[in-house]
């Protein structure tokens, strides 16, 4: 199976801490994108990061990708009450077609 | 700017009943797909269509389930005989000129089986 698992499964932080998630995946990829979910809510891509990038910034998060390791990870930086979401990574499959979630991790920012 | 739309938001139907989900994707998109997601579990993808066929499907896009392009802005999945077990939240996304572009992603459409 080609899918991400995030750990940590939950993280609890204050705000204005930095929060780090990380994605471990299988087999090649072509990309790994991260999304956010709120509760009951749909996905909203965040990031995309290709096979041949390293790291990648978007405002206060910051992505990295280590292909030799298969992973991947995502930081918030000066974390808000508002980022309390779940994220999830997604590597898509050899044809890129279809993209493989993995579990997520549930981050609780503490006002 | 643009994105993905979905209808209805929530759907309560009976066992057995037909039913037809309902997605606009992004208009200069070409890459169309389809994920469920139950409830506390992880996403899972069903099946992405391009140039009006399907390109890939999981396991879980049986018989019961269909995709179709109708009219050159919908994108519909249909499920022919709804089982409890096909109630979850079905997401539409749709990716631009490459299947390897950024997948948008719906608000979600709630199916619930009673």
């Amino acid at each position: 199976s080609q899918q991400g698992e995030e750990d940590p499964q939950a993280l609890s932080i204050q705000e204005g801490e930095n929060a780090t998630m990380n994605c471990s995946y299988k087999t090649s990829i072509n990309n790994l994108q991260w999304y956010r979910q709120n509760s009951g809510r749909g996905l909203v891509h965040l990031i995309l990061i290709r096979s041949n990038e390293r790291e990648k910034h978007s405002g206060r998060l910051r992505v990295t990708l280590d292909t030799s390791k298969k992973s991947s990870s995502l930081l918030i930086t000066a974390s808000r009450a508002a980022d309390t979401a779940s994220y999830f990574c997604a590597t898509d499959s050899n044809t890129g077609n279809q993209f493989y979630f993995g579990t997520g991790t549930s981050l609780t920012v503490i006002p | 700017e643009p994105e993905v739309t979905q209808t209805p938001s929530h759907q309560v139907t009976q066992m057995g009943q037909e039913v037809i989900l309902r997605c606009v994707p992004i208009s200069n998109h070409l890459y169309f797909y389809w994920y469920r997601q139950i409830l506390g579990q992880k996403v899972e993808f069903l099946v992405s269509f391009y140039n009006n066929e399907i390109s890939e499907k999981s396991e879980i896009f049986d018989d019961q389930f269909s995709v179709e392009r109708p009219d050159g802005s919908n994108f519909t999945l249909k499920i022919r005989s709804t089982k409890l077990e096909d109630s979850a939240m079905y997401f539409c996304a749709s990716s631009g000129r490459r299947s390897t572009d950024t997948q948008y992603f719906g608000p979600g459409t709630r199916l619930t089986v009673l």
